[in-house]
């Protein structure tokens, strides 16, 4: 069962363009992680969301939580080649554990 | 100012044989995670260990795997009698557990191959 749904699954678009895309669930998240990972590298943390309603920006990133903390999203503004990657979100389980979604594979192309 | 480090970062095993990776957590760090990751997939939970204890083990296969966090040094896990479906990138995470946030950090991964 997938906690986490991520959407689209794949997305290549022109560098200059706009993007956004999702992570939600069906139960209330307590934070909710955005991650990056390129190819042949681990996961890199990019921001943690906490509050409902919650907006976050880091640098051409803005991220967004629900106001009911079930679901958050990542906005990319004139996305660049080295936005090129896979974006994860993860939300704590259980105790300390995270779970992640399946990912949007973002192909940025010049 | 380390981060979490793994090694090695690439191995390869015929099969039957073992695979031992290892992470050393963040300065600071008690928790570690192990995720698999087969390609084009996202990451799936495997275990979940403080020092000395293994806290959550719900994602690990059964048989043929194993993890530890000993007192002194890295953390191992161990995979007994690999298969070619063994064959995929292994990373860890660690974090202080601490916090709203419980915010984990990678490592760069291990990538099995097993042949």
């Amino acid at each position: 069962t997938q906690l986490l749904e991520q959407s689209p699954q794949f997305l290549s678009i022109q560098e200059g363009e706009n993007l956004t895309v999702y992570c939600n669930s069906s139960s209330v998240f307590s934070s909710l992680q955005w991650y990056r990972q390129e190819p042949g590298e681990g996961p890199v943390l990019l921001v943690t969301v906490v509050t409902g309603g919650e907006v976050k920006k880091l640098k051409r990133l803005t991220f967004q939580f629900g106001d009911a903390r079930k679901d958050s999203s990542l906005h990319i503004t004139a996305a660049q080649t080295g936005d090129t990657g896979l974006y994860l979100c993860a939300r704590r389980y259980n105790n300390n554990d995270m779970r992640f979604g399946a990912g949007t594979r973002l192909t940025v192309k010049p | 100012n380390a981060g979490v480090m793994q090694n090695p970062r690439h191995l390869v095993r015929r099969r039957g044989q073992e695979a031992r990776l290892r992470c050393s957590p963040m300065k600071g760090h008690s928790h570690v995670y192990w995720y698999r990751q087969l390609p084009e997939e996202g990451l799936k939970f495997m275990v979940y260990l403080q020092k000395e204890n293994i806290i959550d083990e719900s994602g690990m296969p059964k048989e043929r795997f194993s993890a530890e966090f000993p007192k002194e040094g890295p953390s191992i896990l161990r995979i007994q009698q690999v298969v070619r479906g063994d064959s995929a990138a292994y990373f860890c995470a660690s974090s202080t557990g601490q916090g709203v946030s419980y915010e984990q950090y990678f490592g760069p991964g291990t990538r099995l191959t097993v042949t």
